[in-house]
Order: structure tokens, then sequence, then C-alpha cells
């Protein structure tokens, strides 16, 4: 398999589950993020990791908690998530300092399919 | 602050006409770097170009070119001879420096762009 998957495609819970999203990249990228895309603003940063480290986050509520085991995995826990979360969550990963030929890669970012989230 | 504006919210157009959509930004960097993604219904954000501030040689990939001018703060794309496939929300986004080496993308709204046959 090749890309940024993401797993489950759809996912509805209610607000008092928890559930987990993941995410696994084949690009042997060393960065990760995570992206919400709600209906009716722009694509908002989540979070950043780095080597596994997390580097940004961008004023994210607790009740989201991110977890980066490796550099191919990237995991997003939800509990007690309120309706206004329904969302579509993407994933992405870059490079970040991987170098061809001593030459720095650009570091663009390709994103997974996201998961179609529903809080009732 | 850094932005990005799409102003178009939906186009709809022929199969084979062209359309151009706009991005225009805002940055106080001299470095920085602008993308167009696109999204198709499936969801995910398909990755069409980055450019860099110091490139300004427009770029043409088949029926995809891009004017990036400077002087006027846009990053436009056109796509020449449309087809229904091209039928997709397309992103313009800014790149703003993050920590630790990587990159953060700041998205405009997107321009939805449909493509009747």
């Amino acid at each position: 398999e090749t890309g940024v998957t993401q797993t489950p495609r759809h996912l509805v819970m209610g607000m008092t589950n928890k559930k987990s999203l993941k995410c696994e990249q084949h690009l042997g990228h060393n960065a990760m993020y995570w992206y919400k895309q709600s209906a009716k603003k722009p694509l908002e940063l989540m979070f950043v990791y780095n080597f596994k480290e997390q580097t940004e986050n961008n004023s994210v509520p607790s009740r989201f908690s991110p977890e980066c085991p490796n550099s191919s995995h990237l995991f997003l826990h939800l509990h007690t998530l309120q309706p206004e979360d329904s969302a579509l969550y993407l994933c992405a990963s870059s490079p970040l300092g991987l170098t061809s030929g001593g030459l720095s890669t650009e570091e663009t970012q390709y994103f997974g399919p996201g998961t179609r989230l529903l809080v009732l | 602050a850094q932005k990005v504006t799409q102003a178009q919210t939906e186009i709809s157009v022929v199969e084979k006409e062209d359309v151009t959509l706009d991005c225009v930004y805002e940055t106080r960097d001299t470095t920085y770097y602008l993308f167009w993604y696109k999204q198709p219904p499936s969801g995910e954000l398909v990755f069409l170009i980055r450019r860099n501030s110091f490139d300004e040689q427009n770029e043409i990939s088949g029926r995809y070119s891009w004017n990036f001018q400077k002087s006027t703060s846009s990053f436009n794309f056109t796509i020449t001879a449309s087809q229904v496939v091209d039928s997709a929300v397309y992103f313009c986004a800014l790149t703003l420096p993050a920590q630790g080496g990587s990159e953060k993308l700041v998205f405009g709204k997107g321009t939805k762009l449909t493509v009747n046959p």
C-alpha cells in the first residue's frame, strides 16, 4: 500500500464515546499532521509531529488527544466530543529533512482520504 | 497575519471551457511557498503544485497552468479545456514555518468547480 491511509473512513459516535482515528504513511516521511475540515470553515491545522515529537498544537481542546508512536503512524484519540466536532479529519505527512543528492526535499504535504466524523 | 483568499465560492462551466480560479494571499514573510490542492468528492486532498516566492515563472502542466504575480500577491490557476473529471473543490494554500523545520499550511476556503457535460 502506498501514500497516506486513514481508518476508519466514516465514524459515528455519541458524545460519551471514546474512539480513535488512525493514520499511516508509507512514504518514509518524518513529519505528520492532523487537520480539521468543517463545513463552513477553512481547513484548520490541529497538530504537527516531527520525528514522533509534537511540535505544534493549534489550541486544540483536550478532548482531542494525538499520539505518534513512530514516524509512520499517527493517532487521534477522541473522547467526550461535541456535535460541533463533526467534520472531516485529514492526516498529512511531509518529508522533513530527508535528503536526496545532498539537497533537502521540499516539504510538500501529502494527504490521506480523511475520516468523516459525525458526533451525535 | 497570513491569509489566503479565494473569492470565488463556486464556479460552474461547460466542458471544454477554460476556467481560472483566483487566489490572493497575504504574508509579511519574504520566503514562502504557495500550493494548489484538488479535493474530489472522495475527500482526499491531491497535491497539484508548489511554488516558492522567488520563482515567478508561470508553470504549465498539461491542461493546468499557474500564474504567480508577487506584485498583486496572486497565484491563479487556469484549467484549459475543462473536463467533467476536473469537478472538485480546489484549495490554494500558503506555508508558514513551523517549529522543527516542518511547515504549516494556511488554506483558503476553496472554490468548488463543477464542469457540466
